[in-house]
């Protein structure tokens, strides 16, 4: 089965750092990958995704990805976070025709 | 954000007695999930439906049964509670299958 692995599960940063959230997913082939955004006591809401194409995506809110094949792995990235950026972030990774699988979570504080 | 309805958004039951918790769309999705969210274990999924009395197991679907008679309401039976069940459970649609999923505001369910 598909797993994925946010090796990252706090992260602190001070407000205008750049953010590296870390995803690596165990199996290749053809994956759709997800990051998701969950900000206190709210649901998950959709930052950005990779079919195919390009394989770096932007998202929402300054948010982008990198899809590496040859690594099995999609970083979320941000150059300048803000205190509303505090949140879990979760990515998720759908292999084939396989159910979507999400990681445990990171959850970062951004300290004003 | 999606019309997602989760009903109810908080319960205490009581060991052995069976809850049922749901979820009501207005998007005329065809893919209705249930998950839970546990710290350390992200989001995992319980069950799916792929349509009208279309259901399938996920892959922590022991003690938890589904029903969808209406392509609106998905709903979601403990038939038993038992502490471990204590969570918070998550409703999500999607338009297709590995595609973009919207998610409820989610239910905490606590088993005493």
């Amino acid at each position: 089965a598909q797993s994925v692995s946010q090796h990252n599960h706090h992260v602190i940063l001070s407000e205008a750092a750049s953010l590296e959230l870390g995803c690596n997913y165990s199996y290749g082939g053809t994956v759709n990958l997800f990051w998701y955004v969950q900000y206190p006591g709210q649901h998950l809401q959709l930052l950005l995704k990779y079919f195919s194409g390009d394989p770096l995506v932007k998202g929402i809110k300054g948010f982008e990805a990198e899809f590496i094949k040859s690594k099995f792995s999609f970083n979320l990235r941000k150059p300048s976070v803000q205190w509303s950026d505090t949140a879990e972030y979760f990515c998720a990774v759908r292999r084939g025709y396989q159910k979507v699988t999400f990681g445990t979570g990171t959850k970062l504080q951004v300290i004003p | 954000d999606a019309g997602i309805t989760q009903s109810p958004r908080h319960k205490v039951t009581e060991t052995g007695t069976p809850v049922t918790l749901r979820c009501h769309q207005t998007e005329n999705h065809r893919y209705m999930y249930w998950y839970r969210q546990d710290p350390g274990h992200g989001l995992r999924l319980i069950h799916y439906s792929y349509g009208v009395k279309d259901t399938d197991k996920g892959e922590v679907s022991d003690g938890y049964s589904v029903s969808r008679s209406k392509t609106e309401d998905f709903l979601l039976t403990l038939e038993s509670a038992t502490s471990s069940q204590t969570s918070v459970y998550f409703c999500a649609i999607s338009e297709a299958d590995g595609d973009e999923a919207f998610f409820g505001q989610g239910t905490r369910l606590t088993v005493v």
